[in-house]
């Protein structure tokens, strides 16, 4: 069964910290996708990744980072978070080409 | 970028009747996939169903189909013989040769029993 594993369900942090968000899919798929999930606004690209160490903005890159070291795991970082990004962030992971993307069970973000 | 729009925040259907939700996209490319996904309340992404831009025939899994008519760049869901479960957020969603994925805002559909 395929699987996108995301490090937390829930979490809290503090404006100004450091946060990384950490995602892992055991499918072998060269792409690796976060979005930010708001309501009335739908599943927002914010980074993508095709290969290892390889990455492309999305339409809101602003105040976020992503890391790619193993093909598996894909980072998204908030160098010093703020409540504006208090959010629902998703990652998902596909194959090269226009297959389906596998979804993670989503990670609930609150910047306090 | 490619745009998705989703029209219809909110649709409502009795159970067992037939409902169809509206997608329509923005694209120069001609091969390209679009897709429905459904968020129930756990908030787990699921894949409804797919279509290739190059397939003329509409795509159909059990109750569920689309309409895709490729030079109105429109992808609409229909559902047939609606039931609870199929309650949640749907999102139409579009991915292109540059490999990324984009999404609509989402319809929330309510089923009435």
């Amino acid at each position: 069964d395929v699987k996108v594993t995301q490090s937390s369900r829930y979490l809290v942090k503090r404006t100004g910290e450091k946060v990384f968000l950490e995602c892992v899919q055991d499918m072998d798929h060269e792409n690796m996708f976060w979005y930010r999930q708001d309501p009335g606004l739908g599943l927002r690209l914010i980074y993508f990744s095709y290969d290892v160490k390889m990455k492309e903005k999305g339409d809101i890159p602003e105040g976020y980072s992503v890391s790619r070291e193993k093909k598996e795991r894909f980072s998204l970082i908030l160098e010093s978070a703020s409540t504006n990004q208090t959010s629902m962030y998703l990652c998902a992971s596909a194959d090269r080409g226009r297959t389906e993307a596998f979804f993670g069970q989503g990670t609930r973000l609150t910047v306090v | 970028a490619q745009t998705v729009t989703q029209s219809q925040p909110e649709m409502s259907v009795q159970e067992a009747e037939t409902v169809t939700l509206s997608c329509t996209y923005d694209t120069s490319e001609s091969d390209y996939y679009l897709f429905w996904y459904k968020q129930p309340p756990s908030r787990q992404m699921i894949l409804v169903i797919r279509q290739e831009a190059y397939k003329q025939q509409n795509a159909t899994e059990n109750r569920f189909s689309v309409n895709f008519q490729k030079a109105a760049k429109s992808f609409s869901l229909k559902i047939s013989d609606s039931q609870l479960g199929d309650a949640a957020m749907y999102f139409c969603a579009y991915r292109s040769s540059v490999n990324d994925m984009r999404f609509g805002a989402g319809t929330r559909l309510t089923v009435k029993p």
